[in-house]
């Protein structure tokens, strides 16, 4: 199994400003994942975090708006840019060890609020 | 693109009474694992089926995935107050791409 760990656990925010989430895993893990969650509902794919590479985002999600950061295989940022009330949500990072189960463990989460 | 519903949205049972919920995807799926989040949490792995018609029990809980490896459900044996949260299903296609498609989630209350 995989420990992580997210920074800030939960923040408010102004319209405009921007946020760097931090996540920190306590082994090497081959995929790191970025999800954004309203509360009561399901989780959405912001980006698969990709060490040394660029990160690879689905539909609707832009590098601009979402920059995320992989220096090595236990650490990621994501920071969500020019704030507005309507990214107000839980963003949860998540790691997979790669090692054919897929498997992925969960940080806390970090709510923000844009004000 | 690549969808996994996921029935009920809600269930409310009586403590001790069965809970199932139902997966089912658009596409076949390479395997398909199953996540509870209790309120206030986060998601937390609970399992992971691989093969085809595949059956596995965890305590009171039975994961069954579909032969055509596009449906899948959880049920529940005489729930508890324990047991209560959200539980989703989630998807991977195939390739060596590790990220999954998750359901909208069956958020079950129990009633002691």
């Amino acid at each position: 199994s995989a420990v992580i760990s997210q920074k800030p656990s939960r923040d408010i925010c102004q319209r405009g400003t921007s946020l760097t989430i931090q996540c920190q895993v306590d082994s090497q893990v081959t995929m790191m994942f970025w999800y954004r969650q309203q509360p009561g509902q399901s989780l959405t794919l912001i980006a698969t975090a990709n060490q040394g590479s660029e990160a690879t985002y689905e539909s609707g999600f832009v590098i601009d708006k979402f920059p995320i950061s992989r220096p090595n295989l236990t650490f990621s940022t994501l920071t969500v840019s020019n704030l507005s009330p309507e990214d107000s949500s839980i963003y949860l990072c998540s790691a997979s060890k790669g090692d054919g189960t897929y498997e992925q463990y969960f940080g806390p989460g970090t709510r923000l609020t844009v004000t | 693109g690549q969808q996994v519903m996921q029935i009920p949205q809600y269930q409310h049972v009586q403590e001790g009474e069965d809970f199932t919920t139902y997966c089912n995807s658009s596409t076949t799926l390479s395997n398909i694992q199953w996540y509870k989040q209790r309120p206030g949490g986060h998601p937390v792995f609970l399992i992971q089926l691989v093969k085809s018609g595949e059956v596995k029990k965890q305590k009171r809980l039975t994961f069954q995935f579909g032969e055509a490896k596009k449906n899948s459900s959880l049920h529940i044996t005489a729930t508890q107050t324990t047991d209560v949260g959200t539980y989703f299903c989630a998807g991977k296609g195939g390739g060596s791409q590790g990220n999954l498609i998750f359901g909208k989630g069956t958020k079950l209350s129990v009633k002691p």
